[in-house]
């Protein structure tokens, strides 16, 4: 089946510094990959939709400038948090989408658990 | 290996009730989640079950068995907007999630 992978699994900042975090599709073709973010037992909160070799499209209220995302290739998206404070602590999960079989079939990976100190 | 089963797709009639199984086998377990996943939207949270037994909450009800390995998703008296895809994820040892493929649930009339 079709396998997305996120390094790193976990990470712990300071204040101030940036973390970059990789979505990567290992078995598929990713067309568009999209990154979430949740809280304890709530619902993934959508942040961006990123299609290979375009600019990301940003949810309202998601400053693009802060999270920057990158899908450069069809197998890899990067979300970056510039100057991470401790309200971007939460678990951040990707999701890949590809080109074949069911469109609206979404691959989610297992989340990167950001912790800013 | 760690992975999760759910079946691919189910069809039931509106108003029926219906069981959507879930089947772990994870490196540690701390928690199985529910979703509900509408073509083209974000999954939204529906349950979470980290003790055995029943949660209800609604329409909808969450059943988990740690020693087996197991999980049920119920759905009653189901409306057409109940159609969508129901993804059932773990969180292993490690605090990450393992995700199941989804259960496309289609409602008929």
């Amino acid at each position: 089946g079709a396998v997305v992978s996120q390094h790193p699994s976990w990470v712990i900042c300071k204040s101030g510094t940036s973390v970059k975090i990789e979505c990567r599709s290992l078995d598929f073709q990713a067309t568009t990959m999209f990154w979430y973010r949740q809280f304890p037992k709530q619902s993934l909160m959508l942040m961006a939709t990123s299609n290979e070799g375009s600019k990301a499209t940003y949810e309202q209220g998601v400053e693009k400038d802060k999270f920057l995302i990158n899908h450069a290739s069809l197998t890899l998206s990067t979300l970056t948090v510039t100057s991470a404070h401790p309200e971007d602590s939460s678990f951040y999960i990707c999701s890949a989408r590809g080109d074949s079989g069911d469109a609206d079939t979404q691959y989610f990976g297992p989340g990167t658990r950001l912790t800013v100190l | 290996g760690q992975n999760i089963d759910q079946p691919t797709e189910m069809t039931a009639t509106e108003g029926a009730i219906v069981q959507i199984n879930c089947t772990y086998q994870t490196s540690g377990f701390n928690g199985l989640f529910w979703y509900q996943q509408h073509a083209g939207e974000a999954p939204t949270f529906l349950s979470y079950n980290v003790l055995d037994g029943l949660e209800e909450k609604g329409r909808f009800s969450s059943f988990l068995s740690r020693s087996k390995g197991y999980s049920y998703l119920l759905l009653k008296e189901l409306q057409m907007k109940d159609s969508a895809s129901y993804l059932c994820a773990v969180m292993d040892s490690n605090y990450q999630l393992i995700w199941g493929a989804g259960t496309k649930l289609i409602i008929k009339p």
